[in-house]
Parts: structure tokens; sequence; C-alpha cells
């Protein structure tokens, strides 16, 4: 593991589905992002916190909804999703300060809308 | 960083030749350019990075280099064996460069031929 703990790994949800990504970190980080991988656009940010305070949010649907309680753990709350969500949604974490020094990656979701 | 094109989004070679992957960045206060490697159903992984008072760094069979006034940085990889094969990211990044850190290129997939 890198210190980047993704869960679940995989994701089966149907569009009226409400389910939660969580990602947890245990480098002493302080910022965290949340990307979507997908065929036509690879690693595509969604969302940043900087010690727990949101800072972008790069005009991401409202059916996704990131929480931050802390600086280690992330979430992404999903609800009524469309196919095309269908997707691999990464985390990662990264340095204060100079923060994508350290940047690292977690495992990933591997997300189905059916 | 602002926007990061990179090629080819293919390549292809045989076990043992050279490869070169090549970025090009917009933002000319980038000051550091990391790659990542991501296998086949893994998360990206940083192999070698290079920051811009720098012209070129090397680990084993991989290399990267940067040209500040051009604009561009690659990626080399000699000898190149079939682990190699995967998805290589470039990335970017400028100080103070807003909240989303790095700046990934659309990443090559990289096809080590037996």
């Amino acid at each position: 593991e890198t210190g980047v703990t993704q869960t679940p790994r995989h994701l089966v949800m149907g569009m009226t589905n409400k389910k939660s990504l969580k990602c947890e970190q245990h480098l002493g980080h302080n910022a965290m992002y949340w990307y979507k991988q997908s065929a036509k656009k690879p690693l595509e940010l969604m969302f940043v916190y900087n010690f727990k305070e949101q800072t972008e949010n790069n005009s991401v649907p409202s059916r996704f909804s990131p929480e931050c309680p802390n600086s280690s753990h992330l979430f992404l709350h999903l609800h009524t999703l469309q196919p095309e969500d269908s997707a691999l949604y990464l985390c990662a974490s990264s340095q204060d300060g100079n923060r994508v020094y350290g940047y690292t990656f977690g495992s990933g979701t591997r997300l189905t809308v059916v | 960083g602002e926007n990061v094109e990179q090629h080819p989004s293919t390549l292809s070679v045989q076990e043992g030749d050279s490869a070169v992957i090549k970025c090009t960045y917009s933002d000319s206060a980038s000051n550091y350019f990391p790659w990542y490697k991501q296998e086949l159903g893994k998360r990206p992984q940083l192999i070698i990075d290079i920051r811009s008072n720098v012209g070129e760094k090397k680990d084993q069979r991989i290399a990267v280099t940067l040209n500040k006034t051009a604009k561009h940085f690659s990626l080399h990889i000699t000898e190149t064996q079939p682990e190699d094969s995967a998805v290589y990211f470039c990335a970017d990044v400028s100080p103070g460069g807003g909240a989303d850190g790095l700046t990934f290129g659309k990443g090559t997939h990289l096809i080590i031929q037996p």
C-alpha cells in the first residue's frame, strides 16, 4: 500500500442508488484530491481540499458531493448517477505548502453505473 | 500549470529498443515536472521527476530531459522490457499555480513488443 487507501475497490450501483467512496491517507499530508479516470478524459481533476477546505471544483455535477471531515479522510458521495459516470475514481494526497510534492495516488474505485 | 500536451498517445517498440515520450507545456512559470506510470488496473506511480533548475535527470534505464526555452520535457526509457508496458503520464506545476497542483497530460500507452 502507498499510504493512500481507497474503499471499495469495485462498486456497481443503479442510477437511483446513493453510495459513498472513501479515501484515507496516513502520510501526514494536508491536501487531498478526487480524480476521475475514463477513456475519454484521463486523470480529470474533480475536487481539491487543502486543510479540509475545498479550494477547487472543476464544474463537477452536483450528483457528486465531496466531504473532507479532516486532513486524513476524504469522501465522495454519489447519488442519481448516470451510466457515463462509470469510471475509475482516484484519490490522491500531497504535502502542505508545495502541495504537489509527495503526490501519491490511491488504487482507485472502479465504479459501474447500471 | 495551464495546459500539457503529450505525444504520442500510443507507442509500440521492440523489446530492447528505446522509447521516448514528449510533453509540452504552456506556463513559463512551471517549475516541476513529474512522470507517472500506470499499469493496467493499478494506480499511477511516480517514476521520475525533474525540477526547472536541472536539464536532465537519470535513474537507471529511465531519464527525463527538460528544455525550458522550448517548454518541453521528455521521458526516455532505454533497453525496454515487457514490464515497461503501461500508460505513462507527464505533468507540470507552476508555483502558486492554483489549487489543482499538478496538470496532467492525456497519457501515452507504451507497448513493448517481444
